[in-house]
């Protein structure tokens, strides 16, 4: 079984670009999630999606990050501007719905803002 | 807003069993317990997870005190691959499928 797929593993960018993320995650998992995981710090959940619809997105910074699953399946994240804060690792993960279901996690997309 | 507590850090020596702790006194009744572990560059991993039931898979056995206010993840015997930050987590009730991680335990395997 094919795990979530992340893309890009790496990306630099300088503050005040935009930069966007993309995760395909497995298939038939109806719940996504995306963490953002600063060194030394446990992930951080930034939004959660069941199917294309938005369960909780109330730790996202809406004015510079957005995000959306179209279709249900595959993902964007997107940072508009980058601020040097935004430095970190993007996980996506994915799971089948359920609270009694166990979530599978990408490599993620470690991003550096200079 | 974590609703578990674990220790920061703690060492176990190669060969023999890791025994983690995690307290979550507030847990509710429909909450499951699940254990994740990141190994440094990587995703976080699925260990296990209980509802109330001790549970055993390949990697590890979950105990779940009776009045559910705690767990211990047990590594029957550890390895060096097995050094990693393990987060444990309470989901489910009125968060639903909410995953939120906290500190976690930073474990190390010594030889």
């Amino acid at each position: 079984e094919a795990g979530v797929a992340q893309s890009p593993r790496y990306k630099i960018i300088e503050k005040r670009q935009s930069v966007a993320f993309w995760c395909n995650p497995i298939s038939g998992h109806a719940t996504l999630y995306w963490y953002q995981q600063i060194l030394g710090q446990g992930p951080k959940l930034l939004i959660q999606f069941q199917n294309n619809g938005v369960v909780d997105d109330s730790q996202l910074p809406k004015d510079r990050f957005s995000a959306e699953r179209l279709k249900g399946v595959d993902s964007t994240l997107k940072i508009q501007p980058a601020k040097l804060e935004d430095s970190a690792v993007y996980l996506c993960a994915s799971s089948l719905f359920g609270t009694g279901t166990e979530a599978f996690f990408g490599q993620g997309t470690r991003l550096t803002v200079v | 807003d974590a609703k578990t507590t674990q220790p920061p850090s703690m060492d176990c020596a190669e060969g023999r069993a890791a025994n983690l702790p995690c307290n979550h006194s507030t847990i509710s009744g429909n909450e499951y317990v699940y254990w994740y572990r990141q190994i440094h560059s990587q995703g976080p991993q699925y260990i296990i997870h209980g509802l109330k039931n001790n549970e055993t898979n390949e990697m590890a056995s979950l105990i779940i005190t009776e009045d559910r206010k705690s767990s211990t993840l047990i590594l029957p015997h550890a390895t060096l691959r097995d050094t990693a930050v393990y987060y444990c987590i309470v989901k489910g009730g009125a968060a639903g499928n909410k995953l939120t991680f906290g500190g976690g335990t930073r474990v190390l395997v010594k030889p």
